[in-house]
């Protein structure tokens, strides 16, 4: 059973800085991961998805990495900005089982 | 990019009454549906998955006749939380993967309805 773990839990930085979160999975038969962003009372929105064949991603000031061997994902924020604070999920789907299983969340403040 | 639209937002409801929240696809047809609940400061719990067409699936300690899930057409699908009560106060969610012809662009979510029951 796929678990995903996330950390820090929460996250407060001043702006301008570069930052990484971090997810981790049990199961390295995960298939695509993604990475949502939550804004309070709000949906989630799309940010990254790695699929299977894939190691990385970019968008703009955002970088997410996808190593299955040692079970991790990371996300860069770079030069974080007040916009950046929300709640930023990591969600995985493994091979055969076409539901995502999701982390805690990180709760991101970016500090003016 | 692909939509979700999600609807109503927000509603409040009495006790004991019904509330239909819909979810629907556009530009890309949804064969499947994912129904979430989330809690405050928690992350998302799957409901039920919906397929086009067929019965749902509901998770483990998910009332199915509470929790009505219907998925009518390729575009729509919908949850009615029945004989609603305060407990069933809370922000649901779906979610649908999304692929047009050959491309796939991961699990596309919809902007959530908070349900308040009085």
């Amino acid at each position: 059973k796929q678990e995903v773990t996330q950390i820090p839990a929460a996250l407060s930085v001043p702006e301008g800085e570069n930052l990484v979160l971090n997810c981790s999975f049990t199961d390295s038969a995960i298939y695509n991961l993604q990475w949502f962003r939550q804004d309070p009372g709000k949906g989630l929105t799309s940010l990254l998805l790695i699929q299977s064949s894939q190691r990385e991603q970019t968008s703009g000031r955002l970088n997410a990495s996808l190593d299955k061997s040692s079970g991790r994902s990371t996300l860069y924020i770079a030069a974080s900005q007040p916009g950046d604070s929300a709640t930023y999920l990591c969600a995985g789907e493994s091979r055969g089982a076409q539901k995502l299983v999701f982390g805690q969340g990180t709760r991101l403040t970016i500090n003016p | 990019g692909a939509v979700v639209s999600q609807h109503p937002s927000r509603v409040i409801c009495k006790s004991g009454t019904s509330v239909k929240i819909e979810c629907r696809s556009l530009d890309f047809q949804a064969t499947t549906m994912f129904w979430y609940r989330q809690f405050p400061k928690q992350s998302l719990m799957l409901m039920a998955t919906s397929n086009e067409g067929s019965k749902a699936t509901y998770e483990q300690g998910v009332e199915k006749d509470k929790f009505l899930i219907n998925h009518a057409s390729l575009t729509l699908s919908t949850l009615t939380v029945t004989s609603a009560h305060p407990e069933d106060s809370s922000f649901y969610i779906c979610s649908a993967p999304t692929r047009t012809g050959q491309r796939y662009y991961g699990y596309t979510f919809g902007s959530g309805t908070r349900l308040t029951v009085v």
